[in-house]
């Protein structure tokens, strides 16, 4: 079954203690994206990858990294996490970069900073 | 990238076929229509995409008239768990896919 994979589910963590959000493709797409969504705000993109090793800064990377060493794999770093960041958390992949084909989104993960 | 603009909200009842209809007026000769579904705290799911005329699935219908300039998602005797956001979505600007507020969908029993 074709799906993208994000773990975990939901998170609750302090300020400034790091933390991984992992997130797998099975479709052997290049293009993967992290999102972020809040209430009023809708879903805005945080980094995307076009390939591996290479990723490139979306409308709201400040406080996140992100690393493609695999191509089925682009986890989401929160080096040192703040309030700020609580928010649900998606990955998405795609073939060909989202243009004119079907992105794919993982199930979400629900980030809380205390 | 073209500005979208669909109704914040509709309200149905089971069985009857909802029609939720996007404006986008500076559509771009290359940019195709795509509509996604979400369900709350769920990412967001691809249910149908065209570039003209109409085109159908599984799930729903997609009308497209030849200006190009709206398009109108049909879904077919919905039911309660039809009840979501639909998000439609005009091309595709640096590689990211602009969601805007969405139309919620509410159907009632």
């Amino acid at each position: 079954e074709a799906q993208v994979t994000q773990n975990p589910r939901y998170l609750i963590t302090v300020t400034g203690k790091k933390l991984t959000v992992t997130c797998s493709q099975n479709m052997n797409h290049e293009y993967m994206s992290w999102y972020r969504q809040d209430p009023g705000l809708g879903l805005r993109q945080i980094y995307y990858s076009m390939n591996v090793e290479v990723t490139d800064k979306g409308d709201v990377p400040e406080g996140y990294k992100v690393s493609r060493k695999e191509k089925r794999n682009f986890p989401l770093i929160l080096e040192s996490p703040s309030p700020n960041q609580t928010s649900l958390y998606f990955c998405a992949s795609s073939l060909l970069g989202f243009e004119n084909t079907e992105a794919f989104f993982g199930q979400g993960t629900r980030l809380t900073v205390v | 990238l073209a500005k979208t603009t669909q109704p914040i909200s509709m309200d149905s009842y089971e069985g009857q076929e909802v029609n939720i209809t996007c404006s986008h007026n500076n559509i771009a000769t290359n940019d195709y229509i795509t509509w996604y579904q979400q369900f709350p705290s769920q990412g967001p799911r691809f249910i149908i995409q065209g570039y003209k005329t109409k085109v159908t699935n599984e799930v729903a219908s997609l009308f497209i008239p030849a200006d190009r300039k709206s398009s109108t998602l049909s879904l077919p005797r919905v039911s309660l768990s039809d009840t979501a956001v639909y998000y439609c979505l005009v091309g595709v600007t640096d590689y990211k896919l602009s969601f805007g507020a969405g139309t919620t969908v509410t159907v009632r029993a």
